[in-house]
């Protein structure tokens, strides 16, 4: 089957300009994680969700940045008034309950805030 | 913070197994180790995974020691393809109810030479 999806797969800004990026999780995965990776770095938690509990958003770095996942499927994730410091690639990972914890990442969307 | 510690960087000559080794010396009784890897300008991949006893898959094989606090995969006829980042992690496994946010760290560079 499909796997995550994630759009725009590239998306150039300016700064101060408000961002959303969207990833589609594999169907009937219950866990969704946000990542965001600078150029030559690892993976930076952001948040995750987890069914219809509440998500950890212990990783966002300010509060320009928000997440929301609808329905239990869909997740969107907004960066308010961007920052040159904001690029990077950002990665969302989609995991099902019985599946021994195992992770499925997307490609990807590559910012660029100019 | 990452509960693993791993070598920034490694080579491999091709065609002999690499040994990627991994510290997570305060992992507890309920967390799995698992290993995952990004190759350039991609989402990472989920490799194997284990709790106590060695795995084999058909990507590598993970060798835990006894007393859990470090452990090596195994990647047993390296490639070229296999020049990557590879991500050694510690979290709670498919037993636990809930999922927790999954922490990566910086990773080991593996360069496959031909």
């Amino acid at each position: 089957g499909a796997g995550v999806s994630q759009s725009p797969s590239n998306k150039v800004t300016e700064k101060g300009k408000d961002v959303e990026l969207r990833c589609d999780p594999i169907s009937g995965h219950t866990a969704l994680y946000w990542y965001r990776q600078s150029l030559g770095q690892g993976l930076e938690f952001l948040i995750y969700f987890q069914g219809n509990s509440a998500p950890d958003k212990s990783g966002l770095p300010s509060d320009r940045f928000s997440a929301e996942r609808t329905g239990g499927s869909v997740s969107t994730l907004t960066i308010q008034r961007t920052q040159q410091e904001d690029s990077a690639v950002y990665l969302c990972a989609s995991s099902p309950r019985d599946g021994a914890g195992k992770l499925f990442f997307g490609s990807g969307t590559q910012l660029s805030v100019l | 913070d990452a509960k693993t510690t791993q070598p920034p960087s490694m080579d491999c000559a091709e065609g002999r197994a690499a040994n990627l080794p991994c510290n997570h010396s305060t992992i507890s009784g309920n967390e799995y180790v698992y290993w995952y890897r990004q190759i350039h300008s991609q989402g990472p991949q989920y490799i194997i995974h284990g709790l106590k006893n060695n795995e084999t898959n058909e990507m590598a094989s993970l060798i835990i020691t006894e007393d859990r606090k470090s452990s090596t995969l195994i990647l047993p006829h390296a490639t070229l393809r296999d020049t990557a980042v590879y991500y050694c992690i510690v979290r709670v496994g498919v037993m636990k109810t809930s999922y927790d946010k999954v922490i990566f760290g910086p990773g080991t560079s593996l360069s496959v030479i031909p």
